[in-house]
């Protein structure tokens, strides 16, 4: 069956100190991958999704950047954090059933990042 | 632009009663998917119930039944012989039909409903 880890659960960085949030897949081969910021109260918004090794594409302009080293690896990144870059960030997965429309989304457990 | 509403912050049920959550949301795209996920304190997302925009018929996934009224873009969640365990947030969520472009996970949610279940 497909698994998906994300780690660390929590994180307390300070401001200007870098981020790198790991989030790996098992028992399925290019699935799509997305990280995912949920801020105090609100619902999800995704960040980047990554369709394929190397392929990255964002949804918001930001401090943040992703990468996808391996296939079932994506990683979420800044060089210097912000205060507004506390949240917590979901790591999800998908792919394709039965056809077009027919995907599943998974989600990770999350991390809760806060920047002091 | 897509927008996605639940004018409910907090709801409460009953032990083994029925309670409906409302969503509404806004589009002008004729083919699209509305979700609902449910965050329990772990808060890991998990997926309720999926409906698809061009099927008439309201989707069901055992006590959880939605009543979708394209007309009206409206998405409700109606839990039935509610129990502990389905306390959580729960986000109505709208995903862009492929033909139109776009990630398959960009979702756009809601801010969500609190659902509390009283033993």
């Amino acid at each position: 069956s497909q698994t998906i880890h994300q780690w660390p659960a929590t994180l307390v960085q300070p401001v200007g100190s870098p981020l790198s949030l790991e989030c790996t897949v098992e028992g399925t081969s290019n699935p799509n991958l997305y990280w995912y910021r949920q801020a105090a109260g609100r619902g999800l918004q995704l960040l980047f999704y990554s369709v394929g090794i190397g392929q990255i594409s964002s949804e918001v302009p930001q401090n943040l950047s992703a990468s996808r080293p391996q296939d079932r690896q994506f990683i979420l990144s800044s060089k210097k954090l912000l205060l507004s870059d506390s949240g917590f960030y979901l790591c999800a997965w998908s792919v394709v059933f039965r056809g077009p429309g027919q995907e599943k989304l998974f989600f990770g457990s999350g991390t809760q990042l806060s920047v002091l | 632009a897509q927008t996605v509403t639940q004018s409910q912050p907090e709801m409460s049920v009953q032990e083994a009663e029925t309670v409906t959550l409302s969503c509404t949301y806004d589009t002008s795209e004729s083919d699209y998917y509305l979700f609902w996920y449910k965050q329990p304190p772990s808060r890991q997302m998990i997926l309720v119930i999926r409906q698809e925009a061009y099927k008439q018929q309201n989707a069901t996934e055992n006590r959880f039944s939605v009543n979708f009224q394209k007309a009206a873009k409206s998405f409700s969640l109606k839990i039935s012989d509610s129990q502990l365990g389905d306390a959580a947030m729960y986000f109505c969520a709208y995903r862009r039909h492929m033909n139109y472009g776009g990630s398959q996970g960009n979702l756009i949610f809601g801010k969500g409903t609190k659902l509390s279940v009283k033993p």
